[in-house]
């Protein structure tokens, strides 16, 4: 099955700083990343995600960048914020395998203020 | 979260007695998603649903079943609970058809002692 490693484990960075948090997977034939963002107490919540046609996505201040030749697909915050502190998790899915989502092991980012 | 409800939230059992979390949703959703979450492990799908009556496993299958009798709830069920199966369990729903997002519920904690 699919394998996603995440790194780094832990992320802890000035508020107003960049933070980068990346991903690998395995199967070749995954063509959907999504990334999740989860508070304290919650469930994980959809932020952004890309499909294999596309290679960089953007939204305000997240964007997701995808390397199918690497394998490998990162997620950038810029410009962090105290509220942007969480557990983030990558994925993968094939599409045309039910759309079973396989995770990463998460980040704790914190933004010190 | 909207559409999306778990139930218990909290649960505490004992060693070999059999355990019942549901998951209800409101969105009409055919597809329905159990994980757990571990630290270090990040989300694991236990099994899902892909509509009334079907069911399928995933990674971390053993010592679970699960049932959907109609489109709106979707039950996972632990025989005989054991140590090992302490952990948050999180369901998810999607409709592949308009939207590749998971909804996830807000958890169940549940401690087996």
């Amino acid at each position: 099955g699919e394998n996603v490693e995440q790194h780094p484990s832990t992320l802890s960075v000035q508020e107003g700083d960049s933070a980068v948090i990346k991903c690998t997977y395995s199967d070749s034939a995954s063509n959907y990343f999504p990334w999740y963002k989860q508070e304290l107490g919650k469930g994980p919540q959809l932020i952004i995600d890309i499909r294999s046609n596309v290679g960089e996505k953007k939204d305000q201040r997240i964007a997701v960048t995808l390397n199918k030749t690497a394998k490998h697909f990162s997620l950038h915050i810029t410009e962090t914020q105290p509220e942007d502190s969480a557990v983030y998790f990558c994925a993968a899915a094939i599409r045309s395998n039910d759309y079973k989502l396989s995770f990463g092991a998460g980040t704790t980012v914190t933004v010190r203020a | 979260d909207a559409g999306i409800t778990q139930s218990p939230r909290h649960k505490v059992t004992e060693t070999g007695t059999p355990v019942t979390l549901r998951c209800h949703q409101t969105e009409n959703h055919r597809y329905m998603y159990w994980y757990r979450q571990d630290p270090g492990h990040g989300l694991r799908l236990i099994h899902y649903s892909y509509g009334v009556k079907d069911t399928d496993k995933g990674e971390v299958s053993d010592g679970y079943s699960v049932s959907r009798s109609k489109t709106e709830d979707f039950l996972l069920t632990l025989e005989s609970a054991t140590s090992s199966q302490t952990s948050v369990y999180f369901c998810a729903i999607s409709e592949l058809d308009t939207n590749y997002g998971y909804t996830f519920g807000s958890g169940t904690r549940l401690t087996v002692v």
